[in-house]
């Protein structure tokens, strides 16, 4: 089945910088979620993005699928966005999620 | 708009009892529905999914099944828990083509 891939697997921040995500799929996808999940356990959506790029607010992120990748940016990162971020591609009415980014942001 | 509930949010159960969880959609008509499990520390493992009343697909053979009785209802069941059953369990909802939203989760510990 189709492989995917996120890295780096945590990363530390102090608050104000910016980070960038990546999530690598081993075979073509229908479409491409990126979630953050919250320290209460909650998944948010924050794009749906099988091409392109997109923006909201101080994230974004840009879909290659003709490469196999997908990217998410957060700039000026605030402690509330410490928790983990998901990549999830969907293959046949499937979602694949990858392992997961570990983001905290310290104060 | 579309909500998706989950109950109960929290639940403690001795190893060796039947378990039942519910997840319910709102706003929305024949939906795909799942069901995951999160390990402390790990990431979602799909476990079942559905695309109509009565249509369930396994991902991972274990001892837990699901059922869907209705359109926006999935239930997850198991007639006898495992330790290793503890964990958060999400449900989700989506339609063909488009976006996957999660419930709030219930957060299971077998004793």
């Amino acid at each position: 089945g189709i492989q995917v891939e996120q890295s780096p697997p945590d990363l530390i921040l102090q608050e104000g910088a910016n980070s960038t995500l990546r999530c690598n799929f081993s075979d073509s996808v229908n479409n491409l979620q990126w979630f953050h999940q919250n320290p209460w356990g909650q998944l948010i959506n924050l794009f749906y993005i099988p091409s392109g790029t997109k923006q909201n607010g101080r994230l974004s992120a840009t879909t290659v699928a003709t490469e196999r990748y997908s990217l998410l940016y957060i700039s000026s990162s605030q402690t509330t966005d410490s928790g983990v971020y998901f990549c999830a591609v969907e293959v046949s009415q499937n979602f694949v999620f990858g392992p997961g980014t570990r983001l905290s942001v310290l104060p | 708009s579309q909500t998706i509930h989950q109950w109960p949010a929290t639940l403690v159960q001795p190893v060796g009892s039947p378990l039942s969880l519910e997840c319910t959609v709102e706003g929305t008509s024949n939906p795909n529905l799942y069901w995951y499990r999160q390990a402390a520390g790990r990431g979602l493992q799909l476990l079942f999914y559905s695309v109509g009343i009565g249509q369930i697909s396994s991902e991972v053979p274990q001892n837990l099944s699901a059922s869907r009785p209705q359109d926006r209802q999935f239930i997850l069941s198991s007639k006898k828990l495992l330790l290793s059953d503890s964990g958060f369990y999400l449900c989700a909802w989506s339609v063909w083509g488009g976006q996957e939203f999660f419930g709030p989760g219930t957060r299971l510990t077998v004793l």
